[in-house]
C-alpha cells in the first residue's frame, strides 16, 4: 500500500536556524514527489517536483532532495514568513496522489 | 486570471441532505481533482478527471459523485450527507499529472 510519512509533525526554529524536514515514502512506482506549502485557511501552494534519486531543486531558502526512500526539504536561515505547513505528496503508476500529514513549521523572530 | 475558484466557501448540512460543490478554473487545464483534508489524515484524493467528460476514482470515492461536463468546471456531489463527510474540500487543476494548482477550499459541516 502506498504511504507517505512526514516528520517531525511540528518544528519550531529561531530565525536563521537551519533545519530539515523529512518525507519518507513507499509507493508502487514513483512518478513524482511533490512539495507544497500550505498557509492557514488556504489551499496548498506548489514548491517543487522531484522525479529520480539524486535530484535536487532549490528556491530561495528552500532546497529539496530525493533518495529512493525519502525526500528532505532543507530550510537555510529561515525567516518568520517561512512559517507554514509543508506537505509532501507522491504520484504512483496508477496516477493516484498520496499526501503526507505535513510538518507545521514556526519560525520565531 | 482567477486561477482555481470554489463555491461555496462554507456550508452546513443536516444528515441526509444533498449538495454540490463547484470548482472552476480559467487556466485551460486538462486535469482536475477533488480532495478532502481532515486533521491527522492529510489530503486524500476523492475523484479526478483527465479531461472533459471523463472521471476516475481516487483513494476515498465512496459517498461522492463527480461530473466534468465542461473543461473548466468540476462538480463534486454528496447525495446523502453523513457526519463523516465533515471536512475541508479542496479542488485542484493541472496541465498534466504533475504540479497542481489548488483552490481556497470549502469548509463543510454535516450535523
Amino acid at each position: 500500500e502506498d504511504q507517505v510519512t512526514q516528520s517531525p509533525e511540528a518544528l519550531r526554529l529561531q530565525e536563521g536556524e537551519s533545519s530539515s524536514l523529512n518525507c519518507s515514502y513507499t509507493v508502487s512506482g514513483l512518478r513524482g514527489l511533490f512539495w507544497y506549502r500550505q498557509d492557514p485557511g488556504k489551499g496548498p501552494e506548489f514548491l517543487f517536483t522531484l522525479y529520480s534519486a539524486g535530484e535536487e531543486k532549490e528556491k530561495e531558502r528552500l532546497k529539496a532532495t530525493l533518495t529512493k526512500k525519502e525526500s528532505f526539504l532543507h530550510i537555510t536561515a529561515p525567516k518568520p514568513e517561512d512559517s507554514a505547513t509543508y506537505l509532501c505528496a507522491v504520484r504512483d503508476t496508477g496516477n493516484q496522489f498520496y499526501f503526507g500529514t505535513g510538518t507545521s513549521l514556526t519560525v520565531i523572530p | 486570471n482567477a486561477g482555481v475558484t470554489q463555491t461555496p466557501k462554507f456550508r452546513v448540512l443536516k444528515t441526509g441532505q444533498s449538495m454540490t460543490l463547484l470548482c472552476a478554473q480559467d487556466m485551460n487545464h486538462e486535469y482536475m481533482y477533488w480532495y478532502r483534508q481532515d486533521p491527522g489524515m492529510g489530503l486524500r484524493l476523492i475523484h479526478y478527471s483527465v479531461g472533459e467528460g471523463t472521471t476516475a476514482k481516487g483513494e476515498v470515492p465512496d459517498g461522492y459523485n463527480v461530473s466534468r461536463l465542461k473543461k473548466q468546471n468540476f462538480l463534486l456531489g454528496l447525495e446523502s450527507a453523513a457526519p463523516s463527510q465533515t471536512s475541508v474540500y479542496f479542488c485542484a487543476s493541472s496541465i498534466r499529472l504533475v504540479r497542481q494548482f489548488f483552490g481556497p477550499g470549502t469548509r463543510l459541516t454535516v450535523l
